[in-house]
């Protein structure tokens, strides 16, 4: 069985601009989640989707976006590129929405320079 | 809300001695508790998981973690340690609501031959 798989693995973008993270759940898992893991601050929660809606958002700025597709996959969306958001995001799913465990994908590195 | 203490950013050990890494968790109720792993450059592995059975749970890799309800802890031991543990190792906390994962900030453990 596949795992989650997130894309692409390393991203390159300078300030200002825009990135798109993408997400593919464990066959079956209805509940995304996205965390960013900037260096020396651990998990930060990002997004919680299931079923197709936003269900909680952690403490980030609006710019922090996202959506989930009818096939569950995910996009996380970062518009006007700070220097700080460079960081490994995380994407990870789950068969229950919820307090079920979370299954976590290997991370996209994005990088703003 | 929820929150996660993880006592000791680093902590190293030598080949074959105990590993102790400490998790203290808030919560008015008796919330779901997680282990994970994480090696270098991937993503986060589940190790074990508490849900309100067994106190003492035993996971991958010959880990384990006793929940203690009066101390609010959930402390993850080894008998011996490998080589192949050394990693970052995150405690979590989900409540019942299940609309949020809270980690805490992760601990290094080193194995020193």
């Amino acid at each position: 069985e596949a795992g989650v798989t997130q894309s692409p693995t390393h991203l390159i973008k300078t300030r200002g601009q825009q990135a798109t993270l993408r997400c593919s759940p464990i066959s079956g898992h209805t509940s995304v989640y996205w965390y960013q893991q900037a260096l020396g601050l651990g998990l930060q929660f990002l997004l919680w989707y299931d079923e197709g809606e936003e269900r909680n958002r952690g403490n980030f700025p609006p710019r922090f976006s996202g959506r989930q597709f009818p096939n569950y996959s995910s996009e996380l969306n970062v518009n006007a590129l700070e220097l700080e958001d460079s960081a490994l995001y995380l994407c990870a799913s789950s068969l229950l929405a919820g307090t079920d465990t979370q299954y976590f994908g290997p991370g996209t590195r994005l990088t703003v320079l | 809300a929820q929150s996660v203490t993880q006592l000791g950013s680093h902590v190293s050990v030598s080949e074959g001695a105990l590993v102790l890494l400490r998790c203290n968790y808030s919560s008015s109720v008796p919330p779901y508790l997680f282990w994970y792993v994480q090696y270098p450059n991937q993503g986060l592995q589940l190790l074990l998981k508490y849900t309100s059975a067994a106190t003492l749970v035993k996971g991958i890799n010959g880990f384990e973690a006793e929940f203690k309800k009066s101390e609010t802890s959930f402390h993850l031991t080894k008998p011996s340690a490998h080589m192949s543990d050394a990693a970052e190792y995150f405690c979590a906390v989900s409540d019942f609501t299940g609309n949020q994962f809270y980690f805490g900030t992760g601990t290094s453990l080193t194995v020193i031959p």
